[in-house]
């Protein structure tokens, strides 16, 4: 099964407004990152949060690490119709190199 | 740096054909990771590969294979295909450097197979 799951799966809304997913995982990560999917493009990579973070901001990207919940979130801030895309959340187990991701959050911003 | 590029964009096969795509990672980066996506089972791990040699596994069957080579250019390989294999393969790079601590993975664009 997936380790990370996101909800909502799916979050249409205006431009302007703020978009939040969220991401919940099973077990110790070394950290957890955000990729971004344009139309079942390659992924591009957002953030990168590490375990011993708690909060990490990157332009209009807030992303929240609560390891105690195994959860995360990612905020963008006065969203564009250029942010329509899929949202993804990737972690990987402590000590291996394999990089699991959750089924993905479709963002839609209308114009 | 050129980014991460990936050959052929698009491939139709019929069932029981053998097909072979290939990843060729940003230049410097020595491990290649390859994934499937499909609508149904989203982003699965299939191999990474980090200086010619498999370093982890995701839960394929055999007939999904891989290699890399000495100039970290990999190539996977999927054999007796089935209709389910229909998916957007895609491959990512990374450095590989920092010894099981998870890094950026830099995607190319994928290839999208269409099985017959």
């Amino acid at each position: 099964s997936q380790q990370g799951e996101e909800d909502p799966q799916a979050l249409s809304i205006q431009e302007g407004e703020n978009a939040t997913m969220n991401c919940s995982y099973k077990t110790s990560i070394n950290n957890l990152q955000w990729y971004r999917q344009n139309s079942g493009r390659g992924l591009v990579h957002l953030i990168l949060i590490r375990s011993n973070e708690r909060e990490k901001h990157s332009g209009r990207l807030r992303v929240t690490l609560d390891t105690s919940k195994k959860s995360s979130s990612l905020l963008i801030t006065a969203s564009r119709a250029a942010d329509t895309a899929s949202y993804f959340c990737a972690t990987q187990n402590t000590g291996g190199f394999k990089t699991i991701f959750g089924a993905g959050t479709r963002l839609f911003v209308k114009a | 740096k050129a980014g991460v590029t990936q050959t052929p964009r698009y491939l139709i096969k019929t069932r029981g054909q053998q097909v072979t795509l290939s990843c060729s990672p940003i230049s410097g980066h020595r491990s290649v990771s390859w994934y499937q996506q499909t609508p149904g089972q989203g982003l699965q791990f299939l191999f990474e590969y980090f200086s010619e040699t498999q370093r982890n596994k995701g839960n394929f069957p055999g007939r999904f294979s891989g290699r890399q080579f000495s100039n970290s250019r990999s190539e996977m390989n999927v054999s007796t295909l089935e209709l389910g294999d229909s998916a957007l393969y895609l491959c990512a790079s990374s450095s590989g450097l920092t010894s099981g601590k998870q890094e950026t993975q830099y995607f190319g664009p994928g290839t999208r197979l269409l099985v017959l």
